[in-house]
């Protein structure tokens, strides 16, 4: 089956560093993908991933390892607007987005 | 137009009733997509399209249909809404030759009485 598990909810503290856990196993994989959603909204792109290593951008940089199906998210100098919801996807091999349930991270002052 | 567009915003539907979501993208997608988003579940897709002219069944296809006529427009119906149908609907859209990105709209939220 086609599985990606991620935490339910986590919490951090104002300029601290998070890391958000993201394992899949789904039929065939073409990248891993992560969105951020804020309450009421829409999900946003923030990274894709398809080979080995981390990919930085800004605050945010993404890593992935292929062999042990596992990525994370790694936020840094963490800001009251990144209270969000951190959503892993999976690209399968039919290049539909498999989704995890979703991170909830509160910030904390 | 800027982007992708959903409508209606929200709606409070009787069981039974017919109800067709809109959705309409700008970017000149080739693929666009239907999912449901439930509390403590991930996006469920119902439905998908490539390109115009031709539909897929995701993962919760059971109770909705879809058409696709043009590139732009993909909506989503309901023949006869339940209750389980209850959720907030995302429409997205893909374009398949330039990384897979899929860029949402801004929901719909649907309740089933």
């Amino acid at each position: 089956g086609q599985n990606i598990d991620q935490p339910t909810e986590m919490t951090a503290t104002e300029g601290a560093i998070v890391q958000i856990n993201c394992t899949y196993q789904t039929s065939g994989f073409n990248g891993l993908f992560w969105y951020q959603q804020h309450a009421g909204e829409a999900p946003t792109f923030l990274s894709y991933n398809v080979l080995d290593g981390l990919e930085e951008k800004g605050r945010f940089s993404s890593f992935l390892s292929r062999s042990k199906g596992y990525s994370y998210l790694l936020l840094k100098e963490l800001q009251m607007k990144d209270s969000a919801s951190y959503l892993c996807a999976s690209l399968d091999s039919n290049y539909q987005l498999i989704w995890g349930a979703g991170t909830k991270l509160i910030i904390k002052p | 137009i800027a982007g992708i567009t959903q409508a209606p915003t929200s709606q409070i539907l009787a069981a039974g009733r017919r109800m067709t979501l809109r959705c309409t993208q700008d970017m000149r997608h080739n693929a666009m997509y239907w999912y449901r988003q439930d509390l403590g579940l991930g996006l469920r897709l119902i439905h998908y399209s490539n390109t115009a002219g031709t539909t897929g069944k995701g993962e919760v296809p059971d109770g909705y249909s879809v058409s696709r006529a043009n590139t732009d427009d993909f909506p989503l119906t309901l023949a006869s809404a339940v209750p389980s149908q209850t959720s907030v609907y995302f429409c997205a859209s893909s374009d398949l030759a330039g990384g897979n990105e899929q860029f949402f709209g801004p929901g719909t939220r649907l309740t089933v009485l």
